[in-house]
């Protein structure tokens, strides 16, 4: 079974310029999340998708970061324009069903964001 | 509001001595409690939950958790180090009884595994 893919990789931007990330979720599962992590801390989650609605953004920057799921299956999550303190590994999982509190998800190996 | 403390930056262990990383949570309601590892340069990779039943947890790798509501702890355990269990450990919770399905995820721990 394929996992989460993400790219790029890496990204090295300067501020105020506007950057994007794409993610693949495992085939099947209707449930996508992008999380932020900051080094030295854990995961905060920036949107939650149920197949192509948004359950979550309560933590997402609306001013500056967007989000979309295709068609309930690829996201791409976009920062316009980006500062300093977005510098963080961006990771996008993916699991079934709703029930995210219960059902474990699996992660992408995460986009590295640096801001100059 | 919920919360989850992983008291310790960084445990070093030897290896073949047993491992602990720490684990507490607050919540309102019934907790479910979840380990993930994150080695590097790659994504985090599930270990073990518990949602509920029995108060000790067997997961991926030889990993265990003992789920204690009393010291409201869920630490991670395993009898025998290995040095590729060397990682970054991160414990997360959800609130039962809350219908915001958000996982609140520790700052994690560094484990570190010496020949």
């Amino acid at each position: 079974e394929a996992g989460v893919a993400q790219s790029p990789r890496y990204k090295i931007i300067e501020k105020r310029q506007s950057v994007a990330f794409w993610c693949n979720p495992i085939s099947g599962h209707a449930t996508l999340y992008w999380y932020q992590q900051i080094l030295g801390q854990g995961p905060k989650l920036l949107i939650q998708f149920q197949n192509n609605g948004v359950v979550d953004d309560s933590q997402l920057p609306k001013d500056r970061f967007s989000a979309e799921r295709l068609k309930g299956v690829d996201s791409t999550l976009k920062i316009q324009p980006a500062k300093l303190e977005d510098s963080a590994v961006y990771l996008c999982a993916s699991s079934l069903g709703g029930h995210a509190g219960i059902i474990e998800q699996f992660f992408g190996p995460g986009t590295r964001l640096t801001v100059l | 509001a919920q919360s989850v403390a992983q008291p310790e930056d960084q445990v070093n262990v030897a290896e073949g001595n047993p491992l602990t990383v720490k684990c507490t949570y607050s919540v309102s309601g019934n907790p479910y409690l979840f380990w993930y590892v994150q080695y590097p340069n790659r994504g985090l990779q599930f270990l073990l939950k518990y949602i509920t039943g029995d108060n000790l947890v067997k997961g991926s790798y030889g990993f265990e958790a003992e789920f204690n509501k009393s010291q409201t702890s869920f630490h991670l355990k395993k009898p025998s180090a290995l040095v590729s269990d060397s990682a970054l450990y991160f414990c997360a919770v959800r609130d039962g009884e809350d219908s915001n399905y958000q996982l609140i995820w520790g700052a994690g721990t560094k484990l570190i595994i010496k020949p």
